[in-house]
């Protein structure tokens, strides 16, 4: 069984503070890791995948095999970084993806 | 490119009813997955579909079925509907293994009474 793991449902932060978004996985093969983001009235969009090793809006991630996790980092959050970030793995023959439940990142001004 | 378009936006059915949710994949993909998800919840898979064939399914009750139509759109029946299908419903197309990433739709809002 595939699951993921966002321990945090709401995080706050200030302005230009760093950020750490955490994302555990459990999964017996290789998986695909990926960050989606929700803003505010807008669609769940691709924020990130692991295998690309990019940078998005100031984002990383890193797969840590070892300690099956996907941290999402950014180390000045703005304010518009506020929204819904869902941690997903991708496992299994035909692609079947599991959301974690979602962490909300709060910006304080 | 429209990307994924879902319709309707929002719904409202009646206990026991039966309802059907339309979407339409971004162009050049191949691949619609379903999701559930309910208020304060991430999206749970419901079944994906490939070459009109449903391919992986999640852990969902045989009143929730679907189609895929050699165009790619998709379609997803829900039957005997219970106050507990209340969610939003999301489509994300994708080409194939959908390593590049999924596109989601806005989604439906199904509430039922």
């Amino acid at each position: 069984a595939q699951r993921v793991t966002q321990p945090e449902k709401l995080l706050s932060v200030f302005k230009g503070a760093p950020v750490e978004l955490k994302c555990n996985y459990s999964y017996s093969g290789s998986p695909e890791l990926f960050w989606y983001v929700q803003y505010s009235r807008q669609r769940l969009q691709l924020l990130l995948r692991h295998i690309s090793r990019e940078s998005i809006k100031g984002f990383t991630a890193d797969l840590n095999k070892g300690e099956t996790s996907f941290h999402l980092k950014k180390p000045f959050a703005q304010e518009e970084d506020s929204a819904m970030y869902y941690c997903a793995l991708i496992g299994g023959g035909y692609q079947k993806v599991t959301f974690g439940i979602g962490t909300k990142l709060q910006v304080i001004p | 490119d429209a990307g994924v378009t879902q319709s309707p936006t929002h719904l409202i059915k009646t206990r026991g009813q039966q309802v059907t949710l339309r979407c339409s994949p971004k162009s050049g993909h191949d691949t619609v997955s379903w999701y559930q998800q309910a208020l304060g919840q991430g999206p749970q898979f419901i079944f994906q579909y490939y070459e009109e064939e449903e391919r992986q399914r999640g852990n969902f009750p045989d009143r929730f079925s679907g189609h895929q139509f050699p165009n790619y759109s998709s379609e997803l029946n829900v039957n005997a509907l219970l106050l507990g299908d209340s969610a939003l419903y999301l489509c994300a197309s994708s080409h194939r293994r959908g390593t590049d990433g999924y596109t989601f739709g806005s989604g439906t809002r199904l509430t039922v009474v």
